[in-house]
C-alpha cells in the first residue's frame, strides 16, 4: 500500500525567510508519481510539480524548488524568499502507476502543512 | 475549457436526508474522480470512472454512497440518509488519457451535516 507523511503539520515563518516543507512517501511498485499541491484558503487544490520516479534531477521554478531523493523516499518543497501569498496547506502527494495495464492513478496525499508567512 | 466544475460549492443539510453532488469534468477527459477532505486531513480516494464505467470504489465508500456517470460526461455523488460524519469537502477531478495529462481539480462542494 502507498503512504504519504507530511510529519510538520504546521510552520510559521516571517517573510523573506526560506523555508523546507518534508515529504517522506512509501511504495511498493517502482513506477510511481510525485507530486505538490497548494491549497489557500479558497480550498481549490492547485497543482505545483509532478515527479516521475525515473527523474531524480531536482527542480527549480522561480521561488520554488524540489529535492528528489529515491535513496532517503523523500520529496522536499523549499520556496525561498517567502511571501505572504505563500500562506497555505501544501499537500504532498503519490501516485502508483506504470507500464502495467489498469492503473488508474489515483492519487494518496499527505496529511498536509499549513504554511503561515507573516509579514 | 472553463475547468472542472463542481455544483452546488456549500451544502447544508440535516441529518437523515438526501444530497447530490455534481461534476463536470472538463470535456475532453474521460478520467474522472471523486475524493473526500476532512478538517484538517488530506483527500482520500473515495471512486474512479473511466468514460461511464466504474472502475474502482474505495472502502471508505459506505452502501450509502452512490456515484454514476452517465454517457461517461458529468458525475453525479449522492449520499443517503446523511450523517454527521460525512461532513467534509468533496473534491471532484478528471484527466485524459496516458498519464502526461495531469489532474485537474474541481473547486469542491462543501457539505455540512447538521
Amino acid at each position: 500500500a502507498q503512504k504519504v507523511t507530511q510529519a510538520q503539520t504546521e510552520i510559521s515563518v516571517v517573510e523573506k525567510e526560506d523555508v523546507t516543507l518534508d515529504c517522506v512517501y512509501e511504495t511498493r511498485d517502482t513506477t510511481y508519481y510525485l507530486f505538490w499541491y497548494k491549497q489557500p484558503p479558497s480550498g481549490e487544490l492547485v497543482f505545483l510539480i509532478r515527479r516521475n520516479s525515473f527523474d531524480e534531477q531536482n527542480e527549480i521554478s522561480g521561488r520554488y524548488s524540489w529535492n528528489f531523493q529515491k535513496s532517503t523516499s523523500s520529496f522536499n518543497f523549499t520556496i525561498t524568499a517567502s511571501q505572504v501569498v505563500d500562506s497555505a496547506v501544501y499537500f504532498c502527494a503519490l501516485s502508483e502507476g506504470g507500464w502495467r495495464g489498469g492503473s488508474n492513478y489515483k492519487l494518496t496525499f499527505g496529511k498536509g502543512t499549513l504554511l503561515t508567512v507573516n509579514p | 475549457d472553463t475547468g472542472v466544475s463542481q455544483d452546488p460549492r456549500h451544502k447544508i443539510t440535516k441529518r437523515g436526508q438526501n444530497v447530490t453532488f455534481r461534476c463536470d469534468p472538463i470535456s475532453e477527459h474521460n478520467r474522472l474522480y471523486w475524493y473526500r477532505q476532512t478538517l484538517g486531513q488530506g483527500p482520500e480516494f473515495l471512486t474512479y470512472f473511466q468514460n461511464e464505467a466504474q472502475l474502482e470504489k474505495s472502502r471508505l465508500l459506505s452502501d450509502r454512497f452512490s456515484a454514476e456517470r452517465p454517457k461517461g460526461s458529468f458525475s453525479t455523488l449522492e449520499i443517503q440518509r446523511t450523517e454527521q460524519g460525512d461532513s467534509a469537502m468533496y473534491l471532484c477531478a478528471s484527466r485524459g488519457g496516458g498519464f502526461n495529462y495531469g489532474y485537474t481539480f474541481g473547486s469542491g462542494t462543501r457539505l455540512t451535516v447538521v
